[in-house]
């Protein structure tokens, strides 16, 4: 079964320093692989995805996610932090055309 | 484009009466939608998966018979919390996605509080 590990439960940075959220899967091939992001109390939304072609992938708000097969990671960047950043982060992953697989998420906090 | 809506937002019950929340796809036909349920600090969990004019599919260990899912059209889907309890308050997601895309679209999500 295919599991996403994302070892850093919080991390906080301070506005306008660069981040980088970790993410790890394991899986067989290579599956799909999604960022999203959730303020409090709200729905999840898109970020960024990798189906295939540039590992490199730009997202919306000016996150950056770079699939690295050898590491079986997907780690999200943003170079400049901003306060409005601060939320959960999910990362996920999909097998082929079925379901999205969680991994238990990273909570971001920006200090001043 | 892509967007998703749930109603209500928020709903505060007594238990054992049902709940009905709402998933509705605005500007897309959703031939699938998920239902998932987010406890506190946590992580999503898949509850069901509903495809258009079938029967959903339960994740194991999810009672069926306590969550309803219709999914009548290619724009909405209900989930029924019947019976509600309070460990049945929650944070209900639901998400969408069409033809054979990958990317699913959430929805704000109803949080459910069950006296």
């Amino acid at each position: 079964a295919q599991s996403v590990t994302q070892p850093d439960i919080h991390i906080t940075v301070s506005e306008g320093a660069s981040l980088e959220l970790r993410c790890n899967y394991s899986y067989g091939a290579t599956p799909y692989l999604f960022w999203y992001v959730q303020s409090p109390g709200q729905g999840l939304q898109l970020l960024l995805k990798y189906f295939s072609g540039d590992t490199l992938v730009q997202g919306i708000k000016g996150f950056e996610a770079e699939f690295k097969r050898s590491q079986s990671s997907f780690n999200l960047r943003k170079p400049s932090v901003h306060w409005s950043d601060a939320a959960e982060y999910f990362c996920a992953v999909m097998e082929g055309y079925s379901t999205l697989t969680f991994g238990k998420g990273t909570m971001l906090l920006v200090s001043p | 484009g892509a967007v998703v809506s749930q109603h209500p937002s928020w709903v505060i019950c007594k238990s054992g009466t049902s709940v009905k929340i709402e998933c509705r796809s605005l500007d897309f036909q959703a031939t699938t939608m998920f239902w998932y349920r987010q406890f506190p600090k946590q992580s999503l969990m898949l509850m069901a998966t509903s495809n258009e004019g079938s029967k959903a599919t339960y994740e194991q260990g999810v009672e069926k018979d306590k969550f309803l899912i219709n999914h009548a059209s290619l724009t909405l889907s209900t989930l029924t919390v019947t019976s509600a309890h309070p460990e049945d308050s929650s944070f209900y997601i639901c998400s969408a996605r069409t033809g054979h895309q990958e990317t699913q679209y959430f929805g704000p999500g109803t949080r459910l509080l069950v006296l």
